[in-house]
C-alpha cells in the first residue's frame, strides 16, 4: 500500500525554540494532508489540513502562527512549532489520502514524539 | 452538529469474539473507516465501508447501516496483539474525517 513518512520520530528541544516535522508521501501525490495532535490516552485531533500550494485550513482553536504549515509539493508538507513550550509535547501525526485508490483511504506517518524542556 | 460515538473501553478474553460499536451523525456521508492505532503508534487502516452490509477481511469484519448511522467492528479469534485502541470515523460530504473518540480494547489470557 501507500506510504507516508514522517520525520523525525522523536525530538526534544528546549522551551522557545522551533521545531520542524516532514510529511511525505513517498509512492503517491497528496495535495491534501492532515495534521494531527494527539495527547496520552486521548483520541487524534485534527489540527489542520494542508493544502499544495495554497495556505492551510486550521482547525478551531489551533494557532496558525503557532504551528506553520507548508505543502510546497504533491509530496511534502512541513509542520513547524514556533517557540515551542511545554504544553506542545505532543504525538504529532500526519496523514495523506492517495486520491488514485479505490476507497480514498487515509495513510499514517509513523508518528513524531514532541517533547519540550 | 457532527458526532460519533463509540464506547470508551472494553474488555475481552483472547481467542473470543468482540463487536465494537459505533454510531455517527454527520452533514453528509462519504464513508466510514476503522483504523486501529497501538500506544506510541500511529492509527493503521482496517477497512473501509460506504454501502450497507458486511465487509470480511480475515479476522476482522465491519458492518455498516447507513440508515442507522450505525458502524460496528466484529473481531473473531481475538489475539494478545490485538489490544489497541479502535477509531471510527467517518467522512462528511466535504470529505473531512470526523473522529471518534477511540475504543480501547483490552485482551485477557
Amino acid at each position: 500500500g501507500a506510504v507516508v513518512s514522517q520525520h523525525p520520530s522523536w525530538v526534544i528541544c528546549k522551551s522557545g525554540t522551533s521545531v520542524k516535522i516532514e510529511c511525505r508521501s513517498l509512492d503517491f501525490q497528496a495535495t491534501t494532508m492532515f495534521w494531527y495532535r494527539q495527547f496520552p490516552k486521548q483520541s487524534l485531533m485534527l489540527m489542520a489540513t494542508s493544502n499544495e500550494g495554497s495556505k492551510a485550513t486550521y482547525e478551531q482553536g489551533v494557532e496558525k502562527d503557532k504551528f506553520l504549515i507548508n505543502h510546497a509539493s504533491l509530496t511534502l508538507s512541513t509542520l513547524t512549532v514556533t517557540s515551542a513550550h511545554p504544553e506542545d509535547s505532543s504525538f504529532y501525526i500526519c496523514s495523506a489520502r492517495d486520491v488514485g485508490a479505490d476507497t480514498g483511504e487515509l495513510f499514517f506517518g509513523e508518528g513524531s514524539r514532541l517533547t519540550v524542556l | 452538529g457532527q458526532n460519533i460515538d463509540q464506547p470508551t473501553e472494553m474488555t475481552a478474553t483472547e481467542g473470543a469474539i468482540v463487536q465494537i460499536n459505533c454510531t455517527y451523525q454527520t452533514s453528509g456521508f462519504n464513508g466510514l473507516f476503522w483504523y486501529q492505532q497501538h500506544a506510541g503508534e500511529a492509527p493503521t487502516f482496517l477497512s473501509y465501508n460506504v454501502l450497507d452490509g458486511l465487509e470480511e477481511k480475515g479476522r476482522f469484519s465491519s458492518f455498516l447501516s447507513r440508515s442507522k448511522g450505525y458502524s460496528y467492528l466484529l473481531l473473531k479469534e481475538l489475539q494478545m496483539k490485538d489490544s489497541a485502541s479502535y477509531l471510527c470515523a467517518c467522512m462528511d460530504s466535504n470529505y473531512q474525517l470526523i473522529w471518534g473518540a477511540g475504543t480501547k480494547l483490552i485482551i485477557k489470557p
